[in-house]
């Protein structure tokens, strides 16, 4: 199966500041891939999928870019509502898997 | 507004079974794959069956396979996950979640229904 590795783990920043989150595919996954929010309590939130496209309703601060194996997810200016944890997830092969996520944390 | 709303969790013993059931709103449910994900305690994100619109197609994670079956009724707009032969590492927060019409991507998703398998 594909393993996605995620990093950093957790990251603290301050609102406002400029993040680029990683996720790295153990095999090729074009670019199959997508992006999840969850805040504490709540389902997860498509952010972003095949790689680059924002999801219905997604501010325009998430953006995604990457192909093949190396991918990023980058929100322009931190809102207070970011602070999260992020899942990228492929569906280039079976089974679908996910990255173990990365914590943003408030500073 | 499309709307999931999960049911059917609780405590099970392990060997046991229990039928998780996800019932839509909003939307042409016959016109969309629908997948359960699972999210034990404080861990990550696990995906465990996806099933075609029209519920012809099912595929299932290694961990579940055998044991879960995952189907659907069209014309109740209500998806289903039996869960037999349950073991104390299912213990998790079960979602449904509709599949994106481009691909296997998961929106929207329920709120999540809680199944502990403990003794």
């Amino acid at each position: 199966e594909v393993v996605l590795t995620q990093s950093p783990v957790t990251l603290s920043l301050s609102p406002g500041a400029r993040v680029t989150l990683s996720c790295r595919a153990s095999q090729s996954v074009d670019s199959y891939l997508a992006w999840y929010q969850q805040s504490p309590g709540q389902p997860p939130r498509l952010l972003i999928y095949d790689a680059s496209n924002r999801a219905t309703g997604i501010p325009a601060r998430f953006s995604g870019s990457g192909s093949g194996t190396d991918f990023t997810l980058t929100i322009s200016s931190l809102e207070p509502e970011d602070f999260a944890v992020y899942y990228c997830q492929q569906r280039s092969n079976w089974p679908i898997t996910f990255g173990q996520g990365t914590r943003l944390e408030i500073k | 507004q499309v709307q999931l709303v999960e049911s059917g969790g609780g405590v099970v013993q392990p060997g046991g079974s229990l039928r998780l059931s996800c019932a839509d709103s909003g939307f042409t449910f016959s016109n969309f794959g629908m997948h359960w994900i699972r999210q034990a305690p404080g861990k990550g994100l696990e995906w465990v069956a996806v099933i075609s619109y029209d519920g012809r197609f099912e595929y299932y994670a290694d961990s579940v396979k055998g044991r879960f079956t995952i189907f659907r009724d069209n014309s109740k707009h209500t998806l289903y996950l039996q869960m037999n032969s349950l073991r104390p590492e299912d213990t998790a927060i079960y979602y449904c979640a509709r599949k994106l019409m481009g691909g296997d991507y998961f929106d929207p998703w329920g709120q999540g229904t809680l199944v502990t398998v403990s003794s």
